[in-house]
């Protein structure tokens, strides 16, 4: 298995909802991260785990709040977003933090209304 | 501060054609390169990667050198398909001496590439 699963695929909230995108990995990797896409930019990082411990948080919002409850699961929780969090994002995986090889899974396109 | 930079798109190609999409950067430390693509609606793939200079990272037919005199790392490739139709990033990842990077690539903006028949 060498991939990385997002779920869910899309996600329409309301500015007062609160909802987590999950990512998974079964490739024994130690290195799980989260990106943000708008459209027709690059990624942007916001968070790094390594070993299950959070090693960079790029000044997010406290209305992302990422948790990695085990080696192969990493969710970001979301609750009172803006219009301007609508976004594709990412999670990618690496055999640790200083690997250079990222995993990137399809993304949850997520829209705030 | 660390940074890449990529040519101006979008780039419009008929089949079998050449393909080169410029990419430059600065940094400090010891950086890998990379060419990432991103098809529509997915996630992005490495699609090479050059570890120190003078390497030569190929995959699918596309070449990139790692040119440290130039700080450059140009993709690209003799025979283009509608199915290289995609956005390329071309991204950049410090390490220090010892190897450690804490994996956060710096990515450029992106070059949109249509291919068409």
């Amino acid at each position: 298995d060498t991939e990385v699963t997002q779920t869910p695929k899309h996600l329409v909230m309301g500015m007062t909802n609160k909802k987590s995108l999950k990512c998974e990995q079964h490739m024994g990797h130690r290195a799980m991260y989260w990106y943000k896409q708008k459209a027709k930019k690059p990624p942007e990082l916001m968070f790094v785990y390594s070993y299950e411990k959070l090693s960079i948080n790029e000044s997010v919002p406290s209305r992302f709040s990422p948790e990695c409850p085990n080696s192969s699961l990493l969710n970001l929780h979301l609750h009172a977003l803006q219009p301007e969090d609508s976004a594709l994002y990412l999670c990618a995986s690496g055999y640790r933090a200083t690997n250079e090889k990222l995993f990137f899974g399809s993304g949850t396109q997520l829209s705030v209304l | 501060g660390d940074s890449v930079t990529q040519m101006e798109g979008p780039v419009t190609l008929s089949e079998e054609a050449f393909l080169t999409i410029n990419c430059t950067y600065t940094a400090t430390g010891y950086p890998s390169l990379f060419w990432y693509v991103q098809y529509p609606g997915e996630g992005l793939q490495l699609l090479l990667k050059a570890t120190k200079a003078d390497d030569k990272g190929s995959n699918k037919g596309f070449e990139a050198t790692y040119r440290k005199e130039t700080t450059s790392f140009h993709l690209e490739k003799g025979s283009v398909q509608v199915s290289d139709s995609a956005v390329y990033f071309c991204a950049l990842l410090l390490s220090n001496a010892g190897g450690t990077s804490y994996g956060k690539l710096t990515f450029g903006q992106g070059t949109i590439l249509t291919v068409h028949p």
